[in-house]
């Protein structure tokens, strides 16, 4: 629940503002990428992945964003709303695994 | 949200006092996973199932365990509960074609007194 957002980064934007929550991912091995949505009192929910022969994917007002020359990753929230408000976590995955490794998260605020 | 429920959804025990979660799935997807999530932490998967009776550890298995007789019901015991393992707990599950992608249930908040 609430929890989950202490001792997290947290990045506060404006209601209508763009966002872009960063994510260092550790193994260059990695080939599958997920960013998943974790709003107050409930489970991750599945956002947007990408594969690692791509650099840019977009969905609904979101894009991510994958750097793998130095392993970085980014989500861009365009038109950020307060229902936004959530913290948000990438996941990596190496080919042949299937069970991920998530990161610890950004908590967004968005202030109306 | 996908099919996925838990249960119970907070539970408060005392140390040493054996606990069960359960969770159930709609989905009837092959792959799914208990992960514990706690402050300063990511979540950190501490079994999984790849199939009826079929589990493997991972990171954080110690002090638990698991058991899937059937598709849709994976139970996570914790044979004696330690305050260390106050946490939240989440199921997930995924499909076999897309296994990367992981659904997860509502959590159960288990404090351990």
């Amino acid at each position: 629940g609430e929890s989950v957002g202490l001792h997290l980064p947290t990045l506060s934007v404006q209601e209508g503002d763009n966002s872009i929550i960063n994510c260092a991912y550790s193994n260059s091995a990695s080939d599958y990428f997920i960013w998943y949505k974790q709003e107050s009192g409930k489970g991750p929910q599945f956002i947007i992945d990408i594969r690692s022969n791509m650099d840019k994917r977009q969905g609904q007002r979101v894009t991510v964003l994958l750097n793998k020359t130095v392993k970085h990753l980014s989500l861009q929230i365009a038109a950020t709303q307060p229902g936004d408000s959530a913290v948000y976590f990438c996941a990596e995955n190496i080919g042949g695994s299937y069970i991920p490794t998530f990161g610890r998260g950004t908590s967004l605020i968005v202030h109306p | 949200d996908a099919g996925i429920t838990q249960s119970p959804r907070h539970k408060v025990t005392e140390t040493g006092t054996p606990v069960t979660l359960r969770c159930h799935q709609t989905e009837n997807h092959r792959y799914m996973y208990w992960y514990r999530q706690d402050p300063g932490h990511g979540l950190r998967l501490i079994h999984y199932s790849y199939g009826v009776k079929d589990t493997d550890k991972g990171e954080v298995s110690d002090g638990y365990s698991v058991s899937r007789s059937k598709t849709e019901d994976f139970l996570l015991t914790l044979e004696s509960a330690t305050s260390s393992q106050t946490s939240v707990y989440f199921c997930a599950i995924s499909e076999s074609d897309r296994r990367y992608e992981q659904y997860f249930g509502p959590g159960t908040r288990l404090t351990v007194t």
